[in-house]
């Protein structure tokens, strides 16, 4: 029974293409999150909703849109793929949104994104 | 500047070794910290919360010290199994949003 889980695993596309990533959780949790890591394992926050809500949207082009049709889904949605998305997309859930040592972020495995 | 740094090693070291790992973060209204680790290509998991008073959980120290902006992460008697990439993560002021540092490379050799 896997608490996060991510579609697909792997991602090999053209520059232009449109693609979607698919993260759903298990675990009942209100909020719901998407990282990029790059080639550098930097992991960085790029979207966080909170009950089917957008709450933190960083400075992230608008080709990236983000999509929760409940509370137990958040999708991605990429338009114009460039070479520089390649990276790994990870997926996270939180019981709610104020995160502590009581509230732990689950990931999910994770997309790798190549853009050809 | 960024927001967390940690020292990217790698680390090598023999079992049973000490190793100890560090971080700073810039922000100082920094509510929450943690620290992950993460197995090559795999998601990141908890590995511990880090008090201001410090904590300890089996052979996995962390300390904190706000007045420095500072995080530590100690591991006694290495194991083969502690090799990974560990991260240094704190949370802003709200408290919802994570920011990680690019992590620290464990290598633990028999």
């Amino acid at each position: 029974d896997t608490a996060v889980s991510q579609t697909p695993k792997y991602l090999v596309t053209q520059m232009g293409n449109d693609k979607s990533i698919k993260c759903e959780q298990n675990l009942g949790h209100d909020t719901m999150y998407w990282y990029k890591q790059d080639s550098k394992k930097f992991l960085k926050i790029m979207f966080s909703y909170n009950n089917k809500e957008l709450i933190i949207n960083e400075t992230v082009p608008n080709r990236f849109s983000p999509k929760s049709p409940d509370k137990a889904h958040l999708n991605l949605h990429i338009n114009s793929l460039e070479l520089g998305d390649s990276a790994v997309y990870f997926c996270a859930s939180s019981q709610d949104r104020l995160l502590s040592s009581y509230n732990e972020q689950f990931f999910g495995p994770g997309t790798r994104l190549t853009v050809l | 500047r960024k927001e967390v740094e940690q020292d990217p090693g790698p680390f090598n070291v023999p079992e049973g070794a000490t190793v100890a790992f560090n971080c700073t973060y810039s922000n100082s209204a920094s509510q929450s910290f943690f620290w992950y680790r993460q197995d090559c290509r795999k998601e990141p998991k908890l590995l511990m919360s880090v008090y201001s008073s410090g904590n300890e959980d089996g052979r996995f120290t962390a300390q904190l010290n706000r007045a420095s902006q500072y995080i530590s992460l100690l591991i006694r008697d290495s194991k083969l199994s502690d090799s990974a990439t560990y991260l240094c993560v704190v949370t802003l002021y709200n408290n919802n949003d994570m920011r990680f540092g690019a992590g620290t490379r464990l290598t633990v050799k028999p």
